[in-house]
């Protein structure tokens, strides 16, 4: 059974620093990864897709990084701003109808 | 371009009263659609998946139940509410079974509360 760790499970910051959010999984058989920010009492946005084949994608100062074999992705966020202020979350697609969500980061970035 | 809607945004139902909440897509064709639901401070859980018309699989024992009567069509019901089914209920979809590179996109959810 897939198991979707994220760590830190919070993190407040001043602006402009970069950040590292963490997410381990249990099960590296996945097709793919992807990462969601989801803003209070909203749905969750999607940020960026990794492919099992790919080792990273960016977009804009968002850059995910994929390690399937052990287990590992990571976000940075380059030069956090207030409005980077929001919940993060990784998913593993485990099957192909199927993701596993952990339970989030919950950042804060303070202007 | 894609577009996911899902209502209502919120709605308060007292215990043992019915459950209808609905979702739809546009702009694409037999997507695979999902509801999860995301208790007060966990993870999301999925509940149902769909992968086409009247093709259903539930992922928990649980109160609640799901029909895609049309392609691009979800709904997620109740005959009588718990307590225990108020949470924050999404939508999602993504491309069908077989294109395992696609993303997967949500609606903004529905605040059940029983009360």
């Amino acid at each position: 059974k897939q198991e979707v760790t994220q760590i830190p499970a919070a993190l407040s910051v001043p602006e402009g620093e970069n950040l590292v959010l963490n997410c381990s999984f249990t099960d590296s058989a996945i097709y793919n990864l992807q990462w969601f920010r989801q803003d209070p009492g909203k749905g969750l946005t999607s940020l960026l897709l990794i492919q099992s084949s790919q080792r990273e994608q960016t977009s804009g100062r968002l850059n995910a990084s994929l390690d399937k074999s052990s287990g590992r992705s990571t976000l940075y966020i380059a030069a956090s701003q207030p409005g980077d202020s929001a919940t993060y979350l990784c998913a593993p697609r485990v099957r192909a109808y199927k993701y596993i969500f952990g339970t989030g980061t919950r950042l804060k970035v303070l202007a | 371009s894609q577009t996911i809607h899902q209502w209502p945004a919120t709605l308060v139902q007292p215990v043992g009263s019915p459950l209808s909440l609905e979702c739809t897509v546009e702009g694409t064709s037999n997507p695979n659609l999902y509801w999860y639901r995301q208790a007060a401070g966990r993870g999301l859980q999925l509940l149902f998946y769909s992968i086409g018309i009247d093709q259903i699989s539930s992922e928990v024992p649980q109160n609640l139940s799901a029909s895609r009567p049309q392609d691009r069509q979800f709904i997620l019901s109740s005959k009588k509410l718990l307590l225990s089914d108020s949470g924050f209920y999404l939508c999602a979809w993504s491309n069908a079974q077989g294109v395992a590179g696609t993303e997967a996109f949500f609606g903004q959810g529905t605040r059940l509360t029983v009360v």
